[in-house]
């Protein structure tokens, strides 16, 4: 079983839409939540960071944990085309490093 | 601003002949990691640095190594690459350990 799991997509959605993007992960020790956007040949750009079970809202952005299912989710309201890259999950125990997911790719429909 | 450079950002060496990749920061955090990215794929660990102490990751080729001569500056070497080394490099920071990573831009490499 892998560690962290996304959908690898195409997700595509109309501009103006909802994007729903998905993580699941396998260690219930994980502590820290991370949500990183990166377009194509570009390096990844932190968007979130989550904690605590619950939401955390951030401009158009909401993280969701839930840490008893193992899941973490990032929604894009309104998203734009310039929203149009790969997301990537990672995930992390205390003290140790970071385990990314495959990334989705999200495709925003003008 | 506080950043994260690396240089080259654009890389081609011949098959076998070394070749250094550089990372910088004015951050001043103390961890430093270097990630191999292939297409397509997530970032993959190689190693990190705490301050000076060095943390390879298991299945890391010998055919890497790592230099962090001070706090700003830390160096991948690749000692003979393969075409299979061909892939974006990503140098990143941390304040600690635990905590959010910051990317530099890359370097891709192309090993011809």
């Amino acid at each position: 079983q892998k560690e962290v799991e996304q959908n690898s997509g195409p997700l595509s959605v109309p501009e103006g839409a909802i994007a729903s993007l998905n993580c699941t992960y396998s260690d219930r020790g994980s502590q820290s939540f991370f949500w990183y956007r990166q377009y194509s040949g570009k390096s990844p750009e932190l968007i979130m960071s989550i904690y605590s079970n619950g939401d955390k809202e951030d401009g158009r952005f909401t993280a969701q944990l839930n840490k008893a299912s193992q899941y973490v989710s990032l929604l894009i309201r309104d998203s734009q085309p310039s929203d149009s890259a790969t997301y990537l999950c990672a995930v992390m125990r205390h003290g140790q490093n970071f385990v990314f997911g495959p990334g989705t790719r999200l495709s925003v429909l003008p | 601003d506080a950043m994260v450079i690396q240089n080259p950002r654009y890389q081609v060496t011949q098959f076998g002949k070394p070749v250094t990749l550089s990372c910088s920061q004015t951050l001043n955090h103390n961890v430093m990691y270097w990630y191999q990215q292939k297409s397509s794929q997530a970032p993959k660990l190689l190693f990190h640095y705490y301050d000076k102490d060095f943390n390879n990751e298991a299945d890391t080729p010998d055919n890497f190594q790592s230099r962090r001569p001070n706090t700003s500056f830390c160096f991948l070497d690749i000692r003979s690459p393969g075409l299979g080394d061909a892939a974006m490099y990503l140098c990143a920071t941390s304040r600690d350990h635990g905590e959010t990573q910051y990317f530099g831009p890359g370097t891709r490499l192309l090993v011809l």
